[in-house]
C-alpha cells in the first residue's frame, strides 16, 4: 500500500486478555518502529527493527509486552494480561533503514487506540 | 540521552495571525529534528525536518523552522494560520546512530475564527 497501516483501528478487551496490534509497513522500507501515545506518558519508544537484525527492545514497558516481525515486512505487538494502564494509542511507523540517509523519514501508520476495562 | 521540550501545551492564535511554536532539545552527540502534526483522530504527519546544512528548513502547509545550534531549539514558524492548521505538534529528536524518536509532550494550536 501506499503507506503505513494498522489493524484493528480500535479494540476494546477486558483486564487480562491478551491482544494483539498488526502493522503493514511501507513496501521495501525495512526499519519498523512502534510507539505508544497516552495521557500520561505523551509519545514512547517501544521497540525498533531492522533487517534481520536483533530488535531494540529497550522501549517495551514491561515482560508483558512483546513484538515480532515476520519476513522482514508485518509486524505484530503483543500485550499479554492487559491492564488498564495499557490504554493508549499504539503506533507503528517505518523508514528505509538508511541510517544517516537524508531519506530516512519516520511514517506513521494511523494507530490502535486500545481501552482496557 | 536525548530530550526535547515543548513548554508552550496550549497555543491560541487568531486566524491570519503568525504563530510560533517552541521546542528545545538536549544531546550529547549531534541530532536531526523533526516537526510531526497530528490533526484530529488522524495519525502523525511528517512537517519538515533537519538533517544538516541550511539551518532554515521549509515544510508542508506553509511551515517552516529554524535550527539554533547555540540555543539547542527548532522552533516552528507560520506566518498567517488557517483554521485548518489546528491540530497537535510535536517536536522530535533523533541523535546519530540512535534511531529511536524522542518526542515532546506536544502543541495543541487552536485557531480563533
Amino acid at each position: 500500500g501506499a503507506g503505513v497501516s494498522q489493524s484493528p483501528s480500535n479494540k476494546v478487551t477486558e483486564k487480562g486478555k491478551d491482544v494483539e496490534l498488526r502493522c503493514d509497513p511501507i513496501s521495501g522500507h525495512t526499519a519498523l518502529y512502534w510507539y505508544r501515545q497516552s495521557l500520561g506518558q505523551g509519545l514512547e519508544f517501544l521497540i525498533y527493527f531492522q533487517g534481520n537484525s536483533a530488535p531494540d527492545k529497550s522501549g517495551l514497558p514491561s515482560d508483558r509486552f512483546s513484538a515480532e516481525r515476520t519476513g522482514g515486512s508485518v509486524s505484530t505487538l503483543t500485550i499479554q494480561r492487559t491492564q488498564q494502564e495499557d490504554s493508549a494509542v499504539y503506533l507503528c511507523a517505518s523508514s528505509s533503514g538508511l541510517a544517516g540517509a537524508r531519506t530516512d523519514t519516520q511514517y506513521f501508520g494511523p494507530g490502535t487506540r486500545l481501552t482496557v476495562l | 540521552a536525548q530530550s526535547v521540550t515543548q513548554l508552550d501545551s496550549q497555543v491560541p492564535v487568531f486566524e491570519e495571525a503568525p504563530v510560533e511554536l517552541r521546542c528545545n532539545y538536549s544531546s550529547s552527540v549531534s541530532v536531526y529534528l523533526f516537526w510531526y502534526v497530528q490533526y484530529p483522530n488522524q495519525g502523525l504527519q511528517l512537517l519538515l525536518k533537519y538533517l544538516s546544512g541550511s539551518t532554515l528548513v521549509k515544510g508542508i502547509n506553509g511551515f517552516e523552522a529554524e535550527f539554533n545550534k547555540s540555543q539547542t531549539s527548532f522552533h516552528l514558524r507560520k506566518p498567517s494560520v488557517h483554521i485548518s492548521d489546528t491540530a497537535e505538534y510535536f517536536c522530535a529528536v533523533r541523535s546519530r546512530g540512535n534511531e529511536k524518536l524522542t518526542f515532546g509532550t506536544g502543541t495543541r494550536l487552536t485557531i480563533i475564527p
